[in-house]
């Protein structure tokens, strides 16, 4: 069963550009989150997806949104980047993330760097 | 504003001994607690535990959540080398998704 992919690996962005990130769960799974872990603030949840809606959102500015599609992929954009958005961001998926039996399972991440 | 605190922030052992890992929480509408370990890459899922599953055992470790006293613990059993690294707890419920602690850092020495 393929794992978790996560679209680009690594990126470069400069201040006030925008920046797309995407996300393919693994085969089932409809529940797609995502995180952003940084040294100073650890990791952080930013939102999940379950059935192309939005269940959750963490406490981030509206610069950050994201949405899912039918197939369950989902994809996160943060418009006008700032320094501060410099991090490795995560996505995870899962087939309910909502039992006890369920498990969730990491991408590799994408690196972003904002000059 | 939800809360939760992992303690120790730190912890050294010999591979063997039997550690034991808190969390705590302060969180509205609990829905569940996550435990997560993270080496240098991405965090691994270990087990989510919900008021209908307080109990989670896999292997040397095991978690138990505690919802009087609004905690859980992880254990990890003789320990191995391959047990380090940096483990988070985290706690679903409320407006703000998921919350996570800071992280215990478990280094096991040879």
């Amino acid at each position: 069963k393929a794992g978790v992919t996560q679209t680009p690996r690594y990126l470069i962005k400069t201040r006030g550009q925008q920046v797309t990130l995407s996300c393919s769960p693994i085969s089932g799974h409809r529940s797609v989150s995502w995180y952003q872990q940084t040294p100073g603030q650890g990791l952080q949840f930013l939102f999940e997806y379950f059935s192309e809606t939005q269940r959750n959102k963490g406490n981030f500015p509206g610069r950050f949104s994201g949405r899912q599609f039918s197939n369950s992929r989902s994809e996160m954009n943060v418009s006008t980047l700032e320094l501060g958005d410099s991090a490795l961001y995560l996505c995870a998926s899962s087939f309910l993330l909502r039992t006890s039996t369920d498990t969730q399972y990491f991408g590799p991440g994408t690196r972003l760097t904002v000059l | 504003e939800d809360k939760v605190v992992q303690s120790p922030l730190s912890l050294v052992v010999h591979e063997g001994d039997t550690v034991t890992l808190n969390c705590s929480y302060e969180v509205t509408n609990f829905r569940s607690l996550l435990w997560y370990k993270q080496e240098k890459k991405a965090p691994t899922f270990l087990f989510m535990l919900t008021s209908s599953g307080i109990e989670k055992k896999s292997g040397r470790l095991s978690s138990i959540l505690d919802k009087k006293e609004l905690s859980s613990i992880l254990n990890i059993t003789a320990t191995q080398t391959g047990d380090s690294a940096i483990y988070l707890c985290a706690v679903g419920g409320g407006a703000d998704g998921l919350t996570f602690g800071k992280g215990t850092h478990l280094i096991i020495q040879p």
